[in-house]
C-alpha cells in the first residue's frame, strides 16, 4: 500500500515556465489537499477537493490551478512560475475531513 | 487569515526528559491534530482530538483538546533521540467540515543523548 505518492521529488524551473506536480493516492480517499511549506513555517493550504469533480480554493491559491477528474489523482498546475513559488509542496488525502495523510513532498525552486 | 500560535518555537533537551508544547488561537476549533515532520519527509499524524477536554495517548505521547476549544497541548514523556523533528499542531475551525486545516509554525525538538 503506497499511500500518497508525489512526483517529481525535486524540480528547478525558470521564471515564467509551467509545470504540473502530480499527486496520487491509493486509499480511495475522497478528500485531497495541496499545501506549500516555506522555510521555518507551517503548512498553508493552496487548494482542496472533497471528491472527484469538486475543487475549492484554500488560503493561498493565486498562481496555481487544480483539477480532480478521478478519486486517485489531484494534480497541481503552476502556469507562470515566479520566485515566490519556491517552496516544498505537499499533497495530502483523507477519508473524512479530519485525519489527513501526507505525501513525501516536491521541492521546487524557481530561478 | 486565521493563525495558530505554537510554542515554544524550539527545544533542546536531554534524553529522558519530558517535553511539553502547546497551540493557542483566538478562534474556536472542532478538531485538533498533532503531526511530526522529519527532515525531507511529509508530516506524519500522531494524535487526533475531537472533543473539548479529550485526553488521548499514543505511546509516550499525550495530547489534550483544551476546554475552551481554543488550545491544545502535546506532551512527550521520557524523550529519546528518535523524537527529534518538528512537531506541528493543526486545527479545523468550528464552522468548517471541509478539512481545511490551519497549521501552527512548528516546534523544533532536539534531543541530546
Amino acid at each position: 500500500n503506497a499511500g500518497v505518492t508525489q512526483t517529481p521529488k525535486f524540480r528547478i524551473l525558470k521564471i515564467g515556465q509551467s509545470m504540473t506536480l502530480q499527486c496520487t493516492q491509493d486509499m480511495n480517499h475522497n478528500y485531497m489537499y495541496w499545501y506549500r511549506q516555506d522555510p521555518g513555517m507551517g503548512l498553508k493550504l493552496i487548494y482542496y477537493s472533497v471528491g472527484a469533480g469538486i475543487t475549492d480554493k484554500g488560503e493561498v491559491p493565486n498562481g496555481y490551478n487544480v483539477s480532480r477528474s478521478t478519486t486517485e489523482d489531484f494534480p497541481l498546475r503552476l502556469e507562470l512560475a515566479a520566485p515566490s513559488q519556491t517552496s516544498v509542496y505537499f499533497c495530502a488525502s483523507s477519508s473524512d475531513p479530519y485525519e489527513q495523510y501526507f505525501g513525501p513532498g516536491t521541492r521546487l525552486t524557481v530561478t | 487569515g486565521q493563525q495558530l500560535n505554537q510554542s515554544p518555537q524550539s527545544m533542546f533537551i536531554q534524553e529522558g526528559e519530558d517535553v511539553s508544547m502547546n497551540c493557542t488561537s483566538s478562534s474556536i476549533f472542532n478538531t485538533w491534530l498533532w503531526y511530526k515532520q522529519e527532515p525531507g519527509e511529509g508530516p506524519v499524524l500522531l494524535i487526533a482530538l475531537y472533543k473539548a477536554g479529550e485526553l488521548t495517548s499514543n505511546g509516550r505521547l499525550t495530547a489534550q483538546f483544551g476546554i475552551t476549544r481554543k488550545d491544545s497541548f502535546l506532551n512527550i514523556s521520557a524523550s529519546i533521540p528518535s523524537d527529534v523533528g518538528i512537531y506541528f499542531c493543526a486545527g479545523q475551525l468550528y464552522s468548517s467540515n471541509t478539512g481545511k486545516l490551519i497549521f501552527g509554525q512548528g516546534t523544533t525538538l532536539q534531543v541530546k543523548p
